[in-house]
């Protein structure tokens, strides 16, 4: 199966800041890499799909790049509502497999 | 807008059969292309995919899991269901129920999500 590695496991930012989330693959994915957002007690939220493609209805702060087996989601100016775990996800080969999760928490 | 929603016992007795039924509302489930997912999150933990399973009947399931799992459909109820045989304490978890789309690039993402049920197993 694919593995996927994020990094770092945890992070804590002040607002405004600038995040970068990294995911890396075991093996080539092309880009078929996707981002989620989870607030504690809540299902997982679709940010980012095909590595960089954005989803209707996310804030522009967030975006998505890579492709292989090496992928960043990076969140522009941090917002107090951004706290939460996020995980890629690929689909490249079953069986989908998803990152151990970054948590991302404010300072 | 398409909304899933988890139904089942919270409950289940350990080397019993975990049993959880996924409604789906707002859309025919054989109107597309979909897949139907089961994925769960023990506490704390990450996500796992369980296994999904397309309108037709047509399934596949985590290797891990295999063994153990079985997902089905009801089209004319627009439900489909996940039974997990001889649960231990390593299967309590959160299981959400998720729908499968595919874009213009290779590959699935899950659009849409129940908002999860917690399962204990427990005596």
């Amino acid at each position: 199966e694919i593995v996927l590695t994020q990094s770092p496991d945890f992070r804590f930012v002040t607002p405004k800041e600038k995040v970068t989330i990294t995911c890396r693959a075991s093996h080539n994915i092309g880009s078929s890499l996707h981002w989620y957002q989870q607030k504690p007690g809540q299902s997982p939220k679709l940010l980012i799909k095909y590595a960089s493609q954005s989803i209707s209805g996310v804030p522009s702060r967030f975006s998505g790049s890579g492709s292989g087996t090496e992928f960043t989601l990076t969140i522009n100016s941090l917002e107090a509502e951004d706290a939460a775990a996020y995980y890629c996800h690929q689909s490249s080969d079953l069986p989908w497999t998803f990152g151990q999760g970054t948590k991302v928490g404010i300072k | 807008q398409v909304q899933l929603q988890e139904s089942g016992p919270r409950v289940v007795k350990p080397s019993q059969t975990l049993s959880l039924t996924c409604t789906v509302s707002g859309g025919s489930m054989s109107s597309g292309s979909n897949y139907w997912s089961w994925i769960r999150q023990p506490a704390g933990k990450a996500l796992e995919w369980i296994g999904r399973i397309y309108p037709s009947g047509t399934t596949s399931y985590n290797p891990s899991l295999e063994s153990r799992v079985t997902i089905s459909v009801d089209t004319s109820k627009n439900q489909f269901s996940l039974q997990l045989n001889s649960v231990t304490a390593a299967d309590t978890a959160v299981y959400f129920c998720a729908r499968e789309s595919y874009g213009d690039e290779y590959g699935y993402f899950f659009d849409f999500w129940g908002q999860g049920i917690l399962v204990t197993v427990s005596s």
